[in-house]
């Protein structure tokens, strides 16, 4: 069985980078999509972008310029950079497994437990 | 970037009743529909796909059925066991994935 997990700082300062990453272990890297999904305390959830397990990368338009997805498949891990947060930044941050065959792509089969980021001065 | 709705936002049912949530897609997407369940504190799991095929283990009294814009997940006989958030998400068209804002479930 598949299990993700993340790990970082759970408190970053403003204008700063926040940075994470997520091990995958009991199943391989490649053939997926590998995900960063964000929920703001009590609130919904939003996709933040991905990395293909041959390094190819997508992100949400309204996150792009911000974004920076890494995947190192000797460490089975894939990373996330978000530049210059603010407090709206602040978050549970999820990596998650989303399948990418022909019929289902964008289906997300696997969540990480999730992190929470706060971002404060 | 395709909008997802849901309703009703809060929907209490009896245990052993029936509970009927709702997602509409800002434009169709055919059967690239998935629901998800989000219990507190915890992450998102999947429940179906493909608008109407369960994810594995996922019991028999969750099903899905719709196509196009309209969609609804369907708890046969709630259990306590469901309360929870349900998000439904469309893969139809994106990036971006997508996700509507969420129906939370709780016990009359």
């Amino acid at each position: 069985q598949v299990q993700l997990q993340e790990s970082g700082p759970g408190l970053v300062t403003p204008s700063e980078t926040l940075s994470l990453t997520c091990t995958v272990s009991g199943g391989s890297i490649s053939s997926y999509y590998w995900s960063w999904i964000r929920q703001p305390p009590g609130k919904g959830l939003e996709w933040i972008g991905y990395i293909s397990y041959r390094g190819s990368t997508n992100c949400n338009p309204s996150l792009k310029s911000r974004v920076t997805i890494s995947l190192d498949t000797s460490k089975d891990q894939f990373s996330l950079k978000l530049s210059s947060v603010t407090a709206a930044d602040t978050a549970v941050y999820y990596c998650a497994r989303t399948i990418s065959d022909y019929r289902t792509s964008g289906v997300v089969d696997h969540w990480g437990q999730g992190t929470l980021v706060t971002v404060s001065a | 970037e395709i909008v997802m709705t849901q309703s009703p936002a809060t929907l209490s049912v009896s245990p052993g009743e029936r509970a009927t949530l709702s997602c509409r897609a800002s434009q169709s997407v055919s059967s690239d529909l998935a629901w998800y369940q989000q219990k507190p504190g915890r992450a998102p799991r999947l429940l179906i796909y493909g608008a109407s095929t369960r994810a594995t283990d996922i019991p028999a009294r969750f099903s899905g059925s719709g196509s196009g814009t309209e969609f609804t997940l369907t708890i046969s006989s709630l259990q306590s066991a469901d309360v929870a958030v349900y998000y439904c998400q469309q893969y139809s068209n994106w990036p971006p994935l997508t996700f509507g804002p969420g129906t939370k479930v709780d016990i009359k």
